[in-house]
């Protein structure tokens, strides 16, 4: 696609519930990047993906924190057992190489109630 | 101590003036280094990479010094559309592209 598609836009979940946020990053970019961005901060990096290969998962803040680039395209960031610290955008983005900028998706802005 | 340090502002300038921001980053093995620009409740986008011997895009002029690790960001003849936040954005260690943000600098331009 022309850009970095993120789904959903908006996600509301009660605490202890899991969610799914889907990333489709522009077609033929090798590297993809996970973010969180809390309000007022700058965004915080969660994990890094080469292809299929999740080459760097240092951010993530807990075990509850799982993502996936199963096929080297479509990435999934799934967190269990939702809590309310874990309300921030989450944001994908991609690059053609793993140095230079990246191009971001509109996130997905999570709401745990 | 942040990897990446900004002033939050907010910087409040008149439309025309001249306004700079300046970031510190503490890993002296960087070796990219960007300005992104963040609309409310929009995603960052790449403003400018910022180079060792300066770079100028129109109206904004980066700045790099290594020895101080500061970068600078100018913005000339200010204008309203230039109002959002501004983040410094420094490659982080372990050569996998992983960029560090820092906080943002938030400008906002009065008419």
């Amino acid at each position: 696609g022309a850009g970095v598609s993120q789904s959903p836009r908006y996600k509301v979940a009660k605490r202890g519930q899991d969610v799914a946020l889907r990333c489709d990053p522009i077609s033929g970019h090798v590297s993809l990047f996970w973010y969180q961005q809390a309000l007022g901060q700058g965004p915080e990096f969660l994990t890094y993906f080469q292809n299929e290969a999740q080459l760097d998962k240092s951010g993530l803040p807990s075990d509850r924190f799982f993502a996936e680039r199963p096929e080297g395209s479509v990435s999934t960031l799934k967190i269990q057992r939702t809590q309310q610290e874990d309300s921030a955008v989450y944001l994908c983005a991609s690059s053609l190489a793993d140095r230079g900028g990246y191009t971001f998706g509109s996130g997905t802005r999570l709401t745990v109630v | 101590r942040k990897e990446v340090e900004q002033d939050p502002g907010p910087f409040n300038v008149p439309e025309g003036a001249t306004v700079a921001f300046n970031c510190t980053y503490s890993n002296s093995a960087s070796q990219s280094f960007f300005w992104y620009r963040q609309d409310c409740r929009k995603e960052p986008k790449l403003l400018m990479s910022v180079y060792s011997s300066g770079n100028e895009d129109g109206r904004f002029t980066a700045q790099l010094n290594r020895a101080s690790q500061y970068i600078s960001l100018l913005i000339r003849d200010s204008k309203l559309s230039d109002s959002a936040t501004y983040l410094c954005v420094v490659e982080g260690s372990g050569n996998t592209g992983k960029l560090i943000f820092g906080q943002g600098t938030t400008l906002q331009v009065k008419p």
